[in-house]
């Protein structure tokens, strides 16, 4: 079964540092998606992708991230100037069709730590 | 808005028995999914109810919704221990391939 992956799994980071989380989609998927998940707490949506642009962004989506799919497989997640509560587990999302009668799929996730 | 909170927020009953999970939510959604998640680990999907539906069933688990209530549930049967893990309800509220809101979760743990 075709499934989204993620890596790295895991990153430890120092603080100020950029970090390049990435995702692979799965292949016939059109919309794309990242949340985090800070420790204990629920997932938060972060930035929405469709059509090589953004199509929604939360206000956690500052100035420091941003998103890109280079080359049609893959969509990363780049945090420019890593802060320490950027420390979280960052879940990437793909979806076939809008319409809402398909689910959004998730990666294993990428455990960040910024130290 | 806190849409998609789900209560109790943690939840221990013996392998066998039943749980139930709840989740409210407060504005006009277009589906409500449920997912699960083991300690640390990835989301997993588990059912998608759509709002013009009341009551979805797969294999052991069962979702119903009241839309007029802003509320649904996610029922459980024959619990196994293996079904310890945290669930989350979201809620998609356009269709336009928008974002899942979620709730915080609620922790089952069932005992063998």
């Amino acid at each position: 079964e075709p499934e989204v992956t993620q890596t790295p799994s895991h990153q430890v980071t120092q603080m100020g540092q950029e970090v390049i989380l990435r995702c692979v989609p799965i292949s016939n998927h059109l919309y794309f998606y990242w949340y985090r998940q800070i420790l204990g707490q629920k997932v938060e949506f972060l930035v929405s992708f469709y059509n090589n642009e953004i199509s929604e962004k939360s206000e956690i989506f500052d100035d420091q991230f941003s998103v890109e799919r280079p080359d049609g497989s893959n969509f990363t997640l780049k945090i420019r100037s890593t802060k320490l509560e950027d420390s979280a587990m960052y879940f990437c999302a793909s979806l076939r069709a809008s319409g809402g009668q398909e689910t959004q799929y998730f990666g294993p996730g990428t455990r960040l730590l910024v130290l | 808005s806190q849409q998609g909170e789900e209560d109790p927020q943690a939840l221990s009953i013996q392998e066998g028995e039943n749980a139930t999970m709840n989740c409210s939510y407060k504005t006009s959604i277009n589906n409500l999914q449920w997912y699960r998640q083991n300690s640390g680990r990835g989301l997993v999907h588990l059912i998608l109810i759509r709002s013009n539906e009341r009551e979805k069933h797969s294999g052991r688990l069962r979702v119903t919704l009241d839309t007029s209530k802003k509320s649904s549930s996610l029922l459980i049967t024959a619990s196994r221990a293996a079904d310890t893990a945290s669930y989350f309800c979201a809620t998609l509220e356009d269709n336009q391939g928008g974002k899942l809101i979620f709730g915080q979760g609620t922790e089952l743990s069932v005992k063998p």
